[in-house]
């Protein structure tokens, strides 16, 4: 079945650097990515669309130039996190529709991403 | 405005015991419901979902749902719990903005004791 493969599983960074969070669609094409953002004992919650082409849409309080989305193909979307803070240490996990579009159908999750800003 | 509660942050269970987490929702229009489960530092596994038709829904390792539109509710069940069953379940509706986004509800830590 389509498996959403998402990397690095563990990230730990210096504060002040970038770190990049790739995600590929394997065996399909994915236009557009969700990407979600765990905080502990939290649920998930939406960040941005990516789509493969366009500009990304990020939901409202989501700082456009800090967290970078580029869609570069149709089974690559990457986050990048610029100039790490301690604050932004989470959990990000990216999803994508199913191949097709069927409207009956679940999305896909990548594994996540453990992200530790020192 | 679409929402999703789980009201129970922790269930404890011993082992070989029923179990079941709580979920309930509103939305407009009719609902598109989802049970995921998440191990610790790993991402969010399919469970099962209610789209339509029958309001038992059975889905992977021996998890069940049952939606019920009168209370709002699809709560997560399973006849027998085991120890490996342990991990945070979240229930999800799919957003009405998009097919595929999902609102969350904040999840459900399951502890099942030996």
């Amino acid at each position: 079945g389509a498996v959403v493969s998402q990397h690095p599983s563990w990230v730990i960074c210096k504060s002040g650097t970038s770190v990049k969070i790739e995600c590929r669609s394997l065996d399909f094409q994915a236009t557009t990515m969700f990407w979600y953002r765990q905080f502990p004992k939290q649920s998930l919650m939406l960040m941005a669309t990516s789509n493969e082409g366009s500009k990304a849409t990020y939901e409202q309080g989501v700082e456009k130039d800090k967290f970078l989305i580029n869609h570069a193909s149709l089974t690559l979307s990457t986050l990048t996190v610029t100039s790490a803070h301690p604050e932004d240490s989470s959990f990000y996990i990216c999803s994508a529709p199913p191949p097709g579009g069927l409207a009956n159908t679940e999305a896909f999750f990548g594994q996540g991403t453990r992200l530790t800003v020192v | 405005a679409q929402s999703v509660a789980q009201p129970e942050d922790q269930v404890n269970v011993a082992e070989g015991n029923p179990l079941t987490v709580k979920c309930t929702y509103s939305v407009s229009g009719n609902p598109y419901l989802f049970w995921y489960v998440q191990y610790p530092n790993r991402g969010l596994q399919f469970l099962l979902k209610y789209i339509t038709g029958d309001n038992l829904v059975k889905g992977s390792y021996g998890f069940e749902a049952e939606f019920n539109k009168s209370q709002t509710s699809f709560h997560l069940k399973k006849p027998s719990a085991l120890v490996s069953d342990s991990a945070l379940y979240f229930c999800a509706v799919r957003d009405i903005r998009s097919n595929y986004q999902l609102i969350w509800g904040a999840g459900t830590k399951l502890i099942i004791k030996p």
